[in-house]
């Protein structure tokens, strides 16, 4: 089945820095991905749809510039945390949906537990 | 999307079915019903879904009412594995395009020894 990679699965980062987590589809073509936040005890919360050669799109409240995501390829998009502070500590997940299967039903990645000091 | 009403929190005994319940009584004719589960720190796996007809596969059952209003999800032989948050999203077509998923609070499922 569709398999999305996630990376890195945990990170510790330090207040004012940068961080960029991975997001692979390793068996199919993702035009297009899409980038959760999840904070402890609550839900999923979209945060950015990621299209391949264009710009992505972003939920309300979301901060483009804070969160910056590029999709240069077709199994490749990426989320970087610029001036990362303690409130963006979370769970960041991607997902992607793989065309072939049957179901047409989106595959997550992992995630990506984000500490920031 | 229509909204999607669950219970907050279910207990099912390990080796019993647990039925999941949710509520979508604002869904439309073209809508589908999702479940999703996600155990803790993890990304949400996709269950199943379906439309109008009863749906099963290897991890579960999905029984739809005829009025599609209201749905279950039965995993027939609980698993302390299976111990987790079970998510109910109505969403149109079949993948519906290139929009993500909107994730309610989901039932926190705990399966007991």
């Amino acid at each position: 089945g569709a398999v999305v990679s996630q990376h890195p699965s945990w990170v510790i980062c330090k207040s004012g820095t940068s961080v960029k987590i991975e997001c692979r589809s390793l068996d199919f073509q993702a035009t297009t991905m899409f980038w959760y936040r999840q904070f402890p005890k609550q839900s999923l919360m979209l945060m950015a749809t990621s299209n391949e050669g264009s710009k992505a799109t972003y939920e309300q409240g979301v901060e483009k510039d804070k969160f910056l995501i590029n999709h240069a390829s077709l199994t490749l998009s990426t989320l970087t945390v610029t001036s990362a502070h303690p409130e963006d500590s979370s769970f960041y997940i991607c997902s992607a949906r793989d065309p072939r299967t049957a179901n047409y039903g989106y595959t997550f990645g992992s995630g990506t537990r984000l500490t920031v000091v | 999307d229509a909204k999607t009403t669950q219970p907050t929190s279910m207990d099912c005994a390990e080796g019993r079915a647990a039925n999941l319940p949710c509520n979508h009584s604002t869904i439309s004719g073209n809508e589908y019903v999702y479940w999703y589960r996600q155990i803790h720190s993890q990304g949400p796996q996709y269950i199943i879904h379906g439309l109008k007809n009863n749906e099963t596969n290897e991890m579960a059952s999905l029984i739809i009412t005829e009025d599609r209003k209201s749905s279950t999800l039965i995993l027939p032989h609980a698993t302390l594995r299976d111990t987790a948050v079970y998510y109910c999203i109505v969403r149109g077509g079949s993948g519906g395009g290139a929009d993500g998923l909107t994730f309610g609070k989901g039932t926190h499922l705990i399966i007991q020894p």
